[in-house]
């Protein structure tokens, strides 16, 4: 039992690039989400999804696009990388009364 | 949601009793109290979680007066491996997952 799991654990991008960040449950939660985390600061909720093929914004949301295909994926794309997306990404997958199980993390670097 | 107020910063030596206050004045009928713990470089952890009165577990406490306008989260005899920042929120999963993070309680233990 992996929990939730996410990569690449590391990744530099150009600004412009695309491209995905995979995570991925094996604890068959309903939700999912992601957040990304600046330095020194909280966690600011992206995208998340209530199960599969649902999905709804966070507070963050412009610049990523999520789907959920399956109960145990939840990918989320950066559409066109910017400086201002350097951050770190974790994604969580939680029960009804809101216990969340978070990943390691995605350290991401927007050049 | 309801949005949650926390200290942003305490200190304690080792093998105190350290008390972390939330106030969540508009907190709903459905919601839950949840506090997580995060150490640098990794993602929130579950702590312990509660909708009234105490909760006790092997780690911690959890008081929540019958007005649940506010929670107080205990962590008995702290050590140095304690030293984290610490998250309350509030919220339901009942239909949907969007559980906002504030800038949590940074906890320095010392000896």
């Amino acid at each position: 039992n992996a929990g939730v799991t996410q990569t690449p654990k590391f990744q530099v991008l150009k600004t412009g690039q695309s491209m995905t960040l995979q995570c991925a449950q094996d604890m068959n939660h309903e939700y999912m989400s992601w957040y990304r985390q600046d330095p020194g600061m909280g966690l600011r909720l992206i995208h998340y999804s209530v199960g599969a093929g649902i999905t709804d914004q966070g507070e963050v949301p412009n610049g990523y696009n999520v789907s959920r295909s399956t109960t145990e994926d939840f990918p989320l794309r950066l559409l066109s990388a910017a400086p201002s997306q350097t951050s770190v990404y974790f994604c969580a997958a939680g029960g009804r009364t809101d216990t969340q199980y978070f990943g390691p993390g995605t350290r991401l670097t927007v050049l | 949601l309801a949005k949650t107020t926390q200290p942003i910063s305490m200190d304690s030596y080792e093998g105190q009793e350290v008390n972390i206050t939330c106030s969540h004045n508009n907190i709903a009928t459905n919601d839950y109290i949840t506090w997580y713990q995060q150490f640098p470089s990794q993602g929130p952890r579950f702590i312990i979680q509660g909708y009234k009165t105490k909760v006790t577990n092997e780690v911690a406490s959890l008081f929540i007066p019958a007005d649940r306008k506010s929670s107080t989260l205990s962590l008995p005899r702290v050590s140095l491996s304690d030293t984290a920042v610490y998250y309350c929120l509030v919220g339901f999963t009942g239909t949907a997952s969007k559980l906002t993070f504030g800038t949590g309680t940074r906890l320095q233990v010392t000896l």
